[in-house]
């Protein structure tokens, strides 16, 4: 079965501090993965894709193939990132999986 | 930047009635989609359009829904005898090509009373 899995419904952190967002996938074949960001009252963004292995607003994603993983990091976190953050899959299709999002907060 | 637009912004429908939900893709956008949001759960794949058919759909598009492209620029998915459990936010995405980004508009909050 497809399917992600965002373990935190909501993370808070302090701004400067270190983020990361976990994400797990399960997916028989080789999936290609995703990060959406969600800010307020906003669209749904793309913030980074795992081929194409670039920092976006400081942020990292690495996949782990053996540990079914992607998760998001960034290591000083602003107050700017406050968001909705949503991982995805897409596999033999073009169709996005989701997982159920993580508000990250970050205070002042 | 060019954008996914989608009207209207809510839309407040009676049980029983038909909607149809509005999308404008991006121009030079070939594959486009519909998704869903329920309050409070994930973000669902409802169906995806390419060369003027479905190429793909859930189990959650069943037989009250279907989406057109009357006129080469709008993009619409119509719910034909709408339920409660329909109430939802609707996503509509765009994609130049596969394998490349898929955009999104704001989508569309569906109430149904």
């Amino acid at each position: 079965a497809q399917r992600v899995t965002q373990p935190e419904k909501l993370l808070s952190v302090f701004k400067g501090a270190p983020v990361e967002l976990k994400c797990n996938y399960s997916y028989s074949g080789s999936p290609e993965l995703f990060w959406y960001v969600q800010y307020s009252r906003q669209r749904l963004q793309l913030l980074l894709r795992h081929i194409s292995r670039e920092s976006i607003k400081g942020f990292t994603a690495d996949l782990n193939k053996g540990e079914t993983s992607f998760h998001l990091k960034k290591p000083f976190a602003q107050e700017e990132d406050s968001a909705m953050y949503y991982c995805a899959l897409s596999g033999n299709t073009d169709k996005l999986i989701f997982g159920t999002g993580t508000r990250l907060q970050v205070f002042p | 930047e060019p954008e996914v637009t989608q009207t209207p912004s809510h839309q407040v429908t009676q049980m029983g009635q038909e909607v149809i939900l509005r999308c404008v893709p991006i121009s030079n956008h070939l594959y486009f989609y519909w998704y869903r949001q329920i309050l409070g759960q994930k973000v669902e794949f409802l169906v995806s359009f390419y060369n003027n058919e479905i190429s793909e759909k859930s189990e959650i598009f069943d037989d009250q829904f279907s989406v057109e492209r009357p006129d080469g620029s709008n993009f619409t998915l119509k719910i034909r005898s709408t339920k409660l459990e329909d109430s939802a936010m609707y996503f509509c995405a765009s994609q130049q090509g596969m394998s490349q980004p898929q955009h999104f508009g704001d989508g569309t909050r569906l109430s149904i009373l």
